[in-house]
């Protein structure tokens, strides 16, 4: 059973710095693109930023780059997404998700979430 | 980036009743759309992928159609389970984008 559990989220201040975890199992990891997804309270979904299976490529919504990071260990089968300068708008619940394959196929399974709100 | 517009962006249906939903892009994207599914407090899921393949599990009373600009889900006899919101996803380029959302409730 594919599973993907996400972690790190929490309340930080305005301008401070997040880690978040997505760790996967049930299937080959390296196999497979992930992705981040967020959704502010009460909003709809935001694609946030995609890897590539191995070559580490990476994408990002224009709002977060430079100050997120998205990485991946497939000896860990944990995908991560480091959060710097944090912006009270970054407040949402931020899902992983798995692409079916490669980063031009869909998000077939998703984490339940893990809400990180951005406070002072 | 590519503007993903749903309409409507509520509606109200019935148990039975045929529901459609349209989504319209603000380029050509082929069929690199997906529809997904989401219910209050719940991860989204998905439905439909490549505008018109049904995702492995999911009824076949959904359905998508489409290609280019314009595309349409479509949900043949609304059953208690289907209330919830509905997102289209564009996959042909990044960044990605989805549509606003159409919330499905209870006439």
């Amino acid at each position: 059973e594919v599973q993907l559990l996400e972690s790190g989220g929490g309340l930080v201040q305005p301008g401070g710095s997040l880690r978040l975890s997505c760790a996967a199992s049930g299937f080959t990891f390296s196999n497979c693109a992930l992705s981040w997804v967020r959704q502010a309270p009460g909003k709809g979904l935001e694609w946030v930023s995609s890897i590539s299976r191995t070559t580490g490529i990476t994408f990002y919504v224009d709002s977060v780059k430079g100050r997120f990071t998205i990485s991946r260990d497939n000896s860990r089968n944990t995908v991560y997404l480091q959060m710097n300068s944090l912006r009270v708008e970054d407040t949402a619940v931020y899902y992983c998700a798995r692409h079916s394959g490669t980063t031009s196929s869909p998000f077939d399974y998703w984490g339940q979430g893990t809400l990180v709100t951005v406070s002072s | 980036a590519i503007q993903m517009t749903q309409s409507p962006s509520s509606l109200s249906a019935s148990v039975g009743d045929r529901v459609t939903i349209t989504c319209r892009a603000s380029q050509g994207i082929r069929s690199d759309l997906d529809w997904y599914q989401q219910k209050p407090g719940k991860a989204p899921k998905l439905l439909i992928y490549e505008a018109s393949t049904l995702q492995s599990g999911v009824p076949s009373r959904f359905s998508g159609s489409g290609s280019g600009t314009d595309f349409t889900l479509t949900i043949s006899s609304l059953q208690p389970e289907d209330f919830a919101t509905y997102y289209c996803l564009q996959d042909y380029n990044y960044p990605r984008t989805f549509g606003q959302g159409t919330k499905v409730e209870v006439k």
